[in-house]
C-alpha cells in the first residue's frame, strides 16, 4: 500500500509559464514532507521541504503548499526553466528526533520543460 | 569529490554471483541510509546506521542482504546469490541536516546492479 502517490507519471510544461506537481498521502503520522528532484545518473538530491503545521513554504522559484485535511500538496515552480527538466519525488517523514527519520517517497512525476 | 561517494557505478553480473557495494559518506557522524529504487518507483528504504549500529532492516532485505558499516565510516551492501529480481539503483544517504524541521537526506549516485 502506498503512502505517498504521485498519480502523475509525467508532465510538459512550457518554459515560463507554471509546474505544478501534485502529491497525495494517506499517512496521517506524517509530520515534514519534502521534495527532491532527480537528474539522470545522479542521486535525488533535496529541493525544499514544509512542516505539517505550515501550509506554505516559499524558496525562490519554488513553493510548496500543503493541505493537511485533504492530506495533499503540491509543489509550484514558477517560471518553469529548461534546466528544471527532473524527475520529482515528494516524500513524507514521522520526523521522530531521537531515532532514525524513515523517509517514504512517491514513485515521481518527471517534467519536461519545453523551450 | 565532497559528496556521498558509491562503488561501483554499475554491476553486471550473472545470477547466483554475490556482488558488493561500497558508499563513502560525507561525515562519520552522521546517519547512514540504504534505499533501493526499480524504475518506475521511487526510493524504498531498505537499512540504516546510527554509526556503526544497523538500527533497522525493511522486510525488503533478505537474508541474502548484509550490510555493514565498520567503525561508524564507509559501509556495505552484500548481496549473495543474486536473482534476477535484485536488479535496481541501491542508493546510499546520508543525513546532512534539516529544513523545516525535517531531517534532509544526501544521497549519492547510486549503483546500478543489472542481473542476467
Amino acid at each position: 500500500d502506498q503512502q505517498v502517490k504521485q498519480n502523475s507519471p509525467s508532465l510538459s510544461v512550457q518554459e515560463g509559464r507554471i509546474s505544478i506537481l501534485n502529491c497525495d498521502y494517506t499517512n496521517s503520522m506524517f509530520d515534514y514532507f519534502l521534495w527532491y528532484k532527480k537528474y539522470p545518473a545522479e542521486g535525488p538530491t533535496f529541493l525544499i521541504s514544509i512542516s505539517s503545521i505550515k501550509d506554505k513554504n516559499e524558496d525562490g522559484r519554488f513553493t510548496v503548499f500543503l493541505n493537511k485535511s485533504a492530506k495533499h500538496l503540491s509543489l509550484h515552480i514558477v517560471p518553469s526553466q529548461p534546466g528544471d527538466s527532473a524527475v520529482y519525488f515528494c516524500a513524507a517523514s514521522e520526523g521522530h528526533e531521537t531515532s532514525y527519520d524513515k523517509v517514504i517517497f512517491g514513485p515521481g512525476t518527471s517534467l519536461s520543460v519545453i523551450p | 569529490d565532497t559528496g556521498v561517494s558509491q562503488n561501483p557505478r554499475h554491476k553486471i553480473t550473472k545470477r547466483g554471483q554475490n556482488v558488493t557495494f561500497r558508499c563513502d559518506p560525507i561525515s562519520e557522524h552522521n546517519r547512514l541510509y540504504w534505499y533501493r529504487q526499480t524504475l518506475g518507483q521511487g526510493p524504498e528504504f531498505l537499512t540504516y546506521f546510527q554509526n556503526e549500529a544497523q538500527l533497522e532492516k525493511s522486510r525488503l532485505l533478505s537474508d541474502r542482504f548484509s550490510a555493514e558499516r565498520p567503525k561508524g565510516s564507509f559501509s556495505t551492501l552484500e548481496i549473495q546469490r543474486t536473482e534476477q529480481g535484485d536488479s535496481a539503483m541501491y542508493l546510499c544517504a546520508e543525513e546532512t541536516g534539516k529544513s523545516s524541521g525535517a531531517n534532509v537526506l544526501t544521497f549519492g549516485a547510486g549503483s546500478r546492479l543489472t542481473v542476467l
